[in-house]
């Protein structure tokens, strides 16, 4: 079985300042490790994963997550927010051979003009 | 593709009534996930199916809840009866498997307020 934990449950920046959302895992087994985004009214949708291969994945709107095995992390960052990025991002794991994610708490952030 | 789609999108009804949530996953997709999400509780996983079959329901909370896939294109999952404490967006997610079976396409929710 696996576990994930969100450090933080709410995180406030202003816009153009750095972030870091911070999530740890823990599993009996290898895990595929995912960042979703939940905007406010909608479902969620996948923001970037780590399968295998580079431990550093990045998104298309400039987030980037580092699977850190040492560690369990796979901490999520953003160089310069924007206010459009205000959301609740989750972090999840899945083990290998499994079917079904495992969800954090959630992390809501919210950037401030 | 329209993407998952849910039904209804908002349900407002009382205590002791019953109700019955619909998803219409992605085409081609072969597994299926529901989802309750609440302030209190975060994203609870309820049940998943892989190709029409029930994998998992240990989520589910107790009996007044089931959930069925009579087929690869449609999902219901029922409360009966409802009680406040059911008040929660409801999510359906689907994706396909193997190494894609984590990135899951989720429907915009079902919003649901038992009085």
């Amino acid at each position: 079985a696996q576990s994930v934990t969100q450090l933080d449950s709410q995180v406030p920046v202003f816009e153009e300042a750095p972030v870091e959302l911070r999530c740890n895992y823990s599993s009996s087994v290898s895990v595929y490790l995912f960042w979703y985004v939940q905007y406010p009214n909608q479902g969620l949708q996948l923001l970037l994963k780590y399968l295998s291969g580079s431990t550093l994945v990045e998104s298309i709107n400039g987030f980037e997550a580092e699977f850190n095995k040492s560690q369990t992390s796979f901490h999520l960052r953003k160089p310069s927010v924007h206010i459009s990025d205000t959301a609740e991002y989750f972090c999840a794991a899945l083990g290998t051979g499994y079917g079904k994610l495992t969800f954090g708490q959630g992390t809501i952030l919210t950037v401030h003009p | 593709d329209a993407g998952v789609i849910q039904s209804p999108r908002h349900e407002v009804t009382e205590m002791g009534q019953e109700v019955t949530l619909r998803c219409k996953p992605i085409s081609g997709h072969d597994y299926l996930f529901w989802y309750r999400q609440t302030m209190m509780r975060g994203l609870e996983l309820l049940i998943y199916f892989n190709n029409n079959v029930p994998i998992d329901d240990s989520g589910m909370p107790e009996d007044r809840f089931s959930a069925k896939m009579p087929n690869a294109s449609f999902s219901t999952l029922k409360i009966q009866p409802s009680e406040p404490r059911d008040s929660a967006v409801y999510f359906c997610a689907s994706s396909f498997g193997g190494r894609d079976v984590g990135e899951l396409f989720f429907g915009e929710g079902s919003r649901l307020t038992v009085l």
